[in-house]
């Protein structure tokens, strides 16, 4: 069992080029979300899905769009990056919501130049 | 957007010190409040999640309680180990899909 695993770790890009970020789980979860985590900020919900071909938007969307066409799968792609979207960018799955922890991927650093 | 505080922002103990931390919520909106753990160069992990008003819920010498009416939650660590020193994470859940976290409790415990 992997859990929640994020693709690449780490990337640069340059202002203007654009990018996806693959999450996968293979817990059968429902539920996956899409973070970033800036100093000071938090953890800020961008956008997030409830189950196969299903998103919504989160606290923080703009530039920002996902796709869900696999249960197991949660892309998260800028499609042109601006400096202001380098951060931390955090995937996580549940099985349906609410009451259920939230499991967390390791992370994917995103710098801007 | 709902505020979901947390304080301290950041707290120094030593070795076998007891701590607490709260985190502040609109009680109106409440549904569940989650507790999560993040060490340094890793991911958060849940501690707890809590949902009754009055419920205590235990994991070794970490510990949470909660009060939905007046609008928070303490979590408490009893005699803190270098392997403690984390950031805590409060998040709620106000009854849709998704959590809103605070900005966390960083914990740094000196041996």
């Amino acid at each position: 069992n992997a859990g929640v695993t994020q693709t690449p770790k780490f990337r640069v890009l340059k202002t203007g080029q654009s990018m996806t970020l693959l999450c996968a789980q293979d817990m059968n979860h429902e539920y996956m979300y899409w973070y970033r985590q800036d100093p000071g900020m938090g953890l800020r919900l961008i956008h997030y899905s409830v189950g196969e071909g299903t998103t919504a938007k989160g606290e923080v969307p703009d530039g920002y769009n996902v796709s869900r066409l696999k249960k197991q799968n949660f892309l998260l792609g800028l499609e042109s990056a601006a400096p202001s979207q380098t951060s931390v960018y955090f995937c996580a799955s549940n099985p349906s919501g609410n009451l259920y922890e939230q499991y967390f991927g390791p992370g994917t650093r995103l710098t801007v130049t | 957007i709902l505020n979901v505080e947390q304080s301290p922002q950041s707290l120094h103990v030593q070795e076998g010190d007891s701590t607490n931390f709260t985190c502040s919520f609109p009680s109106s909106n409440f549904y569940a409040l989650h507790w999560y753990r993040w060490e340094t160069a890793k991911s958060p992990e849940a501690l707890f999640v809590m949902t009754l008003n009055g419920d205590e819920k235990k994991k070794g010498r970490i510990s949470a309680t909660l009060n939905t009416k007046e609008g928070y939650s303490y979590l408490y660590i009893k005699g803190s180990q270098p392997e403690d020193s984390a950031t805590y994470l409060c998040a709620l859940n106000s009854g849709y899909s998704t959590l809103t976290f605070g900005k966390g409790t960083m914990l740094l415990v000196s041996p």
